[in-house]
């Protein structure tokens, strides 16, 4: 199956910081989005963005999926923020199934 | 904003019952899915179903697995005989094509 790696796994920033995070797959892809979970447990989606760059105040993102990498970035970060942010990615011509990483495991701190 | 929604939102079981887990996706979505995430570990995908049937499945979606979509609003999924290690969050989520997937806030499962 398709592997999805996340960088850094862990991080922790102070409150006003940018950050930016990776996710590197290995095969072409159909889908591609970003979730951020809260410390509740819930999968907050946060971009579907297969290629290209989308933003969304404090946050954008960008796919460039002929090198098989997406960006997130976080620009002037919260302590809301904190939570994990997963990456998944569904492969080409293999159904509808997200693949997730391992996500990156964000503590921003006051 | 519609959401998916998922009841209830913590089951507690004892090894060996069957439980139900239920899902209201979005109402004009057309695709829904079942994942799970063990506690600390990513999200695993469990199930796809469009057009009332199964169109895709993972090696965790075994016999003890089943799920329904028994009305126009409602998924569900059915875990027959619960065993230790089914315990985890049990995630729903619906989507169109080609516009992603949005995810209920989860069924915390405990399995005793």
């Amino acid at each position: 199956g398709i592997q999805v790696e996340q960088s850094p796994p862990d991080l922790i920033l102070q409150e006003g910081a940018n950050s930016t995070l990776r996710c590197n797959f290995s095969d072409s892809v159909n889908n591609l989005q970003w979730f951020h979970q809260n410390p509740w447990g819930q999968l907050i989606n946060l971009f579907y963005i297969p290629s290209g760059t989308k933003q969304n105040g404090r946050l954008s993102a960008t796919t460039v999926a002929t090198e098989r990498y997406s960006l997130l970035y976080i620009s002037s970060s919260q302590t809301t923020d904190s939570g994990v942010y997963f990456c998944a990615v569904e492969h080409l011509n293999s159904g509808y199934a997200l693949n997730f990483g391992k996500g990156t495991s964000l503590l921003v701190t006051p | 904003e519609p959401e998916v929604t998922q009841t209830p939102s913590h089951q507690v079981t004892q090894m060996g019952q069957e439980v139900i887990l239920r899902c209201v996706p979005i109402s004009n979505h057309l695709y829904f899915y079942w994942y799970r995430q063990i506690l600390g570990q990513k999200v695993e995908f469990l199930v796809s179903f469009y057009n009332n049937e199964i169109s895709e499945k993972s090696e965790i979606f075994d016999d003890q697995f089943s799920v329904e979509r028994p009305d126009g609003s409602n998924f569900t999924l059915k875990i027959r005989s619960t065993k230790l290690e089914d315990s985890a969050m049990y995630f729903c989520a619906s989507s169109e094509m080609f516009r992603g997937q949005y995810f209920g806030p989860g069924t915390r499962l405990t399995v005793t």
